[in-house]
């Protein structure tokens, strides 16, 4: 079965860097666009990123574009979300999430927290 | 820049069939925006209901049923069930890459 974990949430201060990642597994990881949506608290749903299956092509909502990296290893089987110059608007729950070939997010991970905070 | 709209909020009766839409604020949604649908419980991650307008994702019961309405997507639940309370948020797909999400809608069955 299709299985996502991120980590690397935590408390960052403001102006800082953290890089989150998510390990795949129960799919062909390589074969398969990915995203990064976040969850503010109390919030809905952000689409942030989005990356090819192949890391060809990435796609970021404006509010990142400039801060946040998405990119892949597919020999790891990881996507990663490299995130620089965070603010207090960044804090939010990170969820991975494998995309449907002609659809959105499909399988999701569980999320993981960031909380931007001096 | 294009807002994707739902509901705030929409209460069923138990037993009963709810309609939840979602919208632009310019222009109509159609099959080529991917509508897919999605159900959230407080603390939970999302789940997967509905994927490009009708199709059921795996274990979905065929009572949530997507479709293209007017110049919305919906997502229709019909014997709604007390568990059935939850967060429905849409996702369409802008073109260029982009995906944008609704607000959501807060469902309440009572």
């Amino acid at each position: 079965q299709v299985q996502l974990v991120e980590s690397g949430g935590g408390v960052i201060q403001p102006g800082g860097s953290r890089r989150l990642s998510c390990a795949a597994s129960g799919f062909t990881f390589r074969n398969f666009g990915m995203h990064w949506v976040r969850q503010a608290p109390g919030k809905g749903l952000q689409w942030v990123a989005f990356i090819r299956y192949n890391g060809s092509n990435k796609y970021y909502t404006d509010s990142v574009k400039g801060r946040f990296t998405i990119s892949r290893d597919n020999s790891r089987n990881t996507l990663y979300l490299q995130m620089n110059s965070l603010r207090a608007e960044d804090t939010a729950v990170y969820y991975c999430a494998k995309s449907h070939p002609t659809a959105g997010p499909d399988y999701w991970g569980q999320g993981t927290l960031v909380t931007v905070s001096s | 820049q294009t807002v994707v709209t739902q509901e705030p909020s929409f209460s069923v009766s138990p037993g009963g069939t709810v309609t939840l839409t979602c919208g632009l604020s310019s222009g109509s949604v159609s099959t080529t925006h991917y509508p897919s649908w999605y159900q959230q419980t407080p603390g939970q991650a999302p789940r997967t209901l509905i994927y490009s307008t009708n199709t059921r994702s795996s274990g979905v019961p065929d009572r949530f049923s997507g479709s293209i309405l007017g110049n919305k997507a919906a997502l229709t639940i019909t014997g709604a069930q007390a568990d059935d309370e939850s967060h429905y948020y849409c996702v369409l797909y802008m073109g260029s890459g982009i995906w944008v999400f609704g607000g959501g809608t807060k469902l309440t069955v009572l």
